[in-house]
């Protein structure tokens, strides 16, 4: 089992459509990065959270420690948001190897058709 | 916001030749970079972190005499794959770290195929 689970793991949505993606994770951390990836490879950090929610435009992202749980949320979802959406945790400092290690879930391929 | 920049965006080579690739950060002072690999439709995995000034530290399985990491100061770090051969074609990309508790910021990769 992954350390850092999301879901759906492909995802089509309709233009306009509000979109959901789920992160779940299993280790103690400091903080839980979404990242976004367009075909062309480059990434994206889209936030950076350790608590609470956070919002950028038509982008949210909400964490719940307790749960060991975070979403992605993209309101009046549109085509150009096609990509790859990446959950990534800070690793705890005890998780071995160098320090500000991030482990990744395995992405989320969003296709949203006009 | 914060730059890092990669180049090359993708290279072609023979067998047998060494590729360099550079990783630079355009408006702060990385120090700390990570190098990581990834495979189609896979996720990134991590190769190497490097501190400024300091010897690379490798994960489990990655080769160091391999692939060679070089993070000579706060503004570039280079990754060099010797001798490459064909299953080291993947894409690899690079991230900077300015303050412990800040994101990381990634370069745009660079596509790797050995002939």
């Amino acid at each position: 089992k992954n350390e850092v689970e999301q879901s759906p793991q492909n995802l089509t949505a309709q233009e306009g459509e509000f979109i959901t993606i789920n992160c779940s994770y299993s280790v103690g951390i400091s903080a839980l990065h979404w990242l976004q990836q367009h075909p062309g490879g480059g990434i994206v950090s889209l936030f950076m959270l350790s608590s609470g929610k956070k919002k950028h435009g038509r982008l949210i992202a909400t964490i719940n420690i307790q749960e060991k749980h975070s979403s992605l949320h993209i309101t009046a979802s549109h085509p150009r948001d096609s990509a790859v959406y990446i959950c990534a945790v800070h690793a705890p400092m005890n998780y071995g190897g160098a320090t500000n290690k991030l482990i990744f879930g395995t992405g989320t391929l969003l296709a949203v058709q006009p | 916001g914060a730059v890092v920049s990669q180049h090359p965006s993708w290279v072609i080579c023979k067998s047998g030749t060494s590729v360099k690739i550079e990783c630079r950060s355009l408006d702060f002072q990385a120090t700390t970079m990570f190098w990581y690999r990834q495979f189609p439709k896979q996720s990134l995995m991590l190769m190497a972190t490097s501190n400024e000034g300091s010897k690379a530290t490798y994960e489990q399985g990655v080769e160091k005499d391999k692939f060679l990491i070089n993070h000579a100061s706060l503004t570039l770090s280079t990754l060099t794959v010797t001798s490459a051969h064909p299953e080291d074609s993947s894409f690899y990309i690079c991230s900077g770290l300015g303050a412990s508790g800040q994101p990381q910021h990634f370069g745009d990769g660079t596509r790797l195929s050995i002939l």
